[in-house]
């Protein structure tokens, strides 16, 4: 596709259940991020791909948080164990190395 | 580690008046540095980067940027606000990974732009 693709645009689940976000980046690019926005708010880092390297990890905020990008393409975020804090809209992005990043429109996860 | 500043949690200007949005920035080394724009229930869209070459920068819609190294800035403007330029504004530096640019997007807090009639 032409741009970052993610889905499902909105998801409501029920506390103490998991959720997978998906995240398709733009053809060939190296690197992916994954950040989090709550209402009107800043952009929470959560974690990052570049290429073969070790993920940067830092941003995710409890063990319940994970992702995992396989074959280099596609990135799946997952939650477990879902509290209403988790409440956000969940942005992925996709870069060529340290050029610009390019956003997906994002999934709004509601948690009740 | 790298770190982004904005200092104005809203900026207020009159239709036709020219707008600046301030960002700082914290670095070792060169700076790799980004604007992006997000309209109301949209996706953050990129405006436009300093990576090296003139400090003036020209972007998307108008906007263009200065990147000051003495004054570690870089201020987005226009020299002719729109009410469709009403938005959040996101200053961005990229975290380095050793000695080379290809860390994470490290994002300011953002900045309300208040484009009145």
């Amino acid at each position: 596709g032409a741009g970052v693709s993610q889905s499902p645009s909105n998801k409501v689940t029920e506390k103490g259940k998991d959720v997978e976000l998906r995240c398709d980046p733009i053809s060939g690019h190296t690197a992916l991020y994954w950040y989090r926005q709550s209402l009107g708010q800043g952009l929470e880092f959560l974690i990052y791909f570049q290429g073969n390297s070790a993920p940067d990890k830092s941003g995710l905020p409890s063990d319940r948080f994970s992702a995992e990008r396989t074959g280099g393409s596609v990135s799946t975020l997952t939650i477990q164990r879902t509290q209403q804090e988790d409440s956000a809209v969940y942005l992925c992005a996709s870069s060529l190395a340290w050029q610009e990043a390019f956003f997906g429109q994002g999934t709004r996860l509601t948690v009740v | 580690a790298q770190s982004v500043a904005q200092p104005e949690d809203q900026v207020n200007v009159a239709e036709g008046n020219p707008l600046t949005v301030k960002c700082t920035y914290s670095v070792s080394g060169n700076p790799y540095l980004f604007w992006y724009v997000q309209y109301p229930n949209r996706g953050l869209q990129f405006l436009l980067k300093y990576i090296t070459g003139d400090n003036l920068v020209k972007g998307s819609y108008g906007f263009e940027a200065e990147f000051n190294k003495s004054q570690t800035s870089f201020h987005l403007k226009k020299p002719s606000a729109l009410v469709s330029d009403s938005a959040l504004y996101f200053c961005a530096v990229r975290d380095t990974i050793g000695s080379s640019n290809t860390g994470k997007l490290i994002f300011g807090q953002g900045t309300t732009l208040q484009v009145k009639p």
